[in-house]
């Protein structure tokens, strides 16, 4: 159980394109959403925050302009990464959590290598 | 205070052997402790997890340790095996409210050797 689909896997694209990522939780309804970004050999950084049905809550120093966070129901969210850039490129990924918070830990997806030409 | 210090940076260990793996923290308002495990190319993986009421949760080879007077929190892996080689974050949360999230530590990345 707790399974988090996160497509695609892998997006090799041009500079200026728009890529959106897709983030779903297969077997149960995720409440609370969340984006991380992972560059090689480092820690998770918390991007964004989101919740069903609300605006998301995006961490300090993160354009959400540049990163839009949907998370239209309780099984999928996304996340576009709008005119893309090199400085782009990056592991992102997505997990997903049943309730409000209270006792329920976080489950990720496989994360999505992005490369930006 | 959201800081989560994680040592060593990367571990070698023998197959059959003890790896041990430390984090500490600040924030005493964190009640939630969990470690991931993950593999290249892939999300990390829930590992197994403990809140402050206890002082020990052991899942098979994995064991966590928690002292709430030190602020500090281990992860010990029992006779270590080959497919253990991965990267191990440890993380820590207020798990209340909407706003709760993970602080994760710095990574180990766990090898072991034959």
């Amino acid at each position: 159980g707790a399974v988090v689909s996160q497509h695609p896997s892998r997006v090799i694209c041009k500079s200026g394109t728009s890529v959106k990522i897709e983030c779903r939780s297969l077997d149960f309804q995720a409440t609370t959403m969340f984006w991380y970004r992972q560059f090689p050999k480092q820690s998770l950084m918390l991007m964004a925050t989101s919740n069903e049905g609300s605006k998301a809550t995006y961490e300090q120093g993160v354009e959400k302009d540049k990163f839009l966070i949907n998370h239209a129901s309780l099984t999928l969210s996304t996340l576009t990464v709008t005119s893309a850039h090199p400085e782009d490129s990056s592991f992102y990924i997505c997990s997903a959590r049943a309730d409000r918070g209270i006792g329920q830990p976080q489950h990720f997806g496989d994360g999505t290598r992005l490369s930006i030409l | 205070q959201q800081q989560v210090k994680q040592s060593p940076q990367s571990l070698i260990v023998q197959k059959g052997g003890i790896s041990i793996i430390n984090c500490a923290y600040e924030n005493t308002a964190f009640d939630y402790f969990p470690w991931y495990q993950q593999f290249p190319g892939k999300g990390p993986a829930l590992l197994i997890a403990i809140r402050p009421d206890v002082s020990e949760k052991k899942e098979g080879r994995f064991t966590i340790s928690f002292n709430k007077s030190a602020k500090q929190f281990s992860l010990h892996i029992m006779d270590s095996q080959p497919g253990d080689s991965a990267t191990y974050f440890c993380a820590a949360s207020r798990n209340t409210g909407t706003a709760s999230k993970l602080t994760f530590g710095t990574g180990t990345r766990l090898q072991v050797t034959l």
